[in-house]
């Protein structure tokens, strides 16, 4: 199993460019969600599935959106970056959303000009 | 809400002891333990569920006191390996499934 991988590693935008951020996972799992990480702020989550065709909000999700048209994949869109979109992005699968570890992504370094 | 963790860091020697803390102002379902070192993805540890559950892996032990909507992180005699940002993440009840981590708490281990 590849387990959970994110593309690209890394990236450059300019102020109001979008893009998408890739996250799949191999493993079957029916959890997924997605973090972004700055410095002294820990992982602040954006948007989470607890399936296919199901999406929420997390603590963060302006300026973000998710769509989970299957299990495998769980892309997240950026509409027009901003700087203060310039963050660490983790993707994370679970078995269970409850009860199991999640299982991190190797993350997308994003800075936005 | 973000649960609050403490210290914000803190610095051992090897072979010491540290105990991290987790608070939350809600009720929560869980608790769970992340391990991260510099540019590197959070490792899972350990999830506590149940009040008063304590758990332990190798050297590292939690507590969850769900009445007092705390976790603590207990690492004893610590190892050169066990440096890292700790991160706890707390799961409410009603929340969707929602895990909310706290700000991290930077353990450095000297030798």
């Amino acid at each position: 199993n590849a387990g959970v991988t994110q593309t690209p590693k890394f990236q450059v935008l300019k102020t109001g460019q979008s893009m998408t951020l890739q996250c799949a996972q191999d493993m079957n799992h029916e959890y997924m969600s997605w973090y972004r990480q700055d410095p002294g702020m820990g992982l602040r989550l954006i948007h989470y599935s607890v399936g296919a065709g199901i999406t929420d909000q997390g603590e963060v999700p302006n300026g973000y959106n998710v769509s989970r048209s299957t299990t495998e994949d769980f892309p997240l869109r950026l509409l027009s970056a901003a700087p203060s979109q310039t963050s660490v992005y983790f993707c994370a699968s679970s078995p269970d959303r409850y009860t199991d570890t999640q299982y991190f992504g190797p993350g997308t370094r994003l800075t936005v000009l | 809400q973000q649960p609050v963790q403490s210290p914000q860091a803190v610095i051992l020697r090897e072979g010491e002891d540290a105990v991290i803390n987790c608070s939350s102002s809600k009720a929560l379902y869980s608790v769970h333990w992340y391990r991260q070192k510099h540019g590197e993805a959070p490792v899972f540890l350990m999830i506590l569920l149940k009040g008063g559950e304590q758990k332990g892996h190798e050297k590292i032990s939690a507590s969850f006191n769900e009445k007092k909507q705390q976790s603590s992180l207990y690492l004893t005699a610590s190892q050169l390996s066990y440096s890292g940002t700790y991160f706890c993440g707390t799961e409410g009840y009603n929340q969707g499934g929602k895990l909310i981590f706290g700000q991290g708490t930077e353990l450095s281990v000297k030798p």
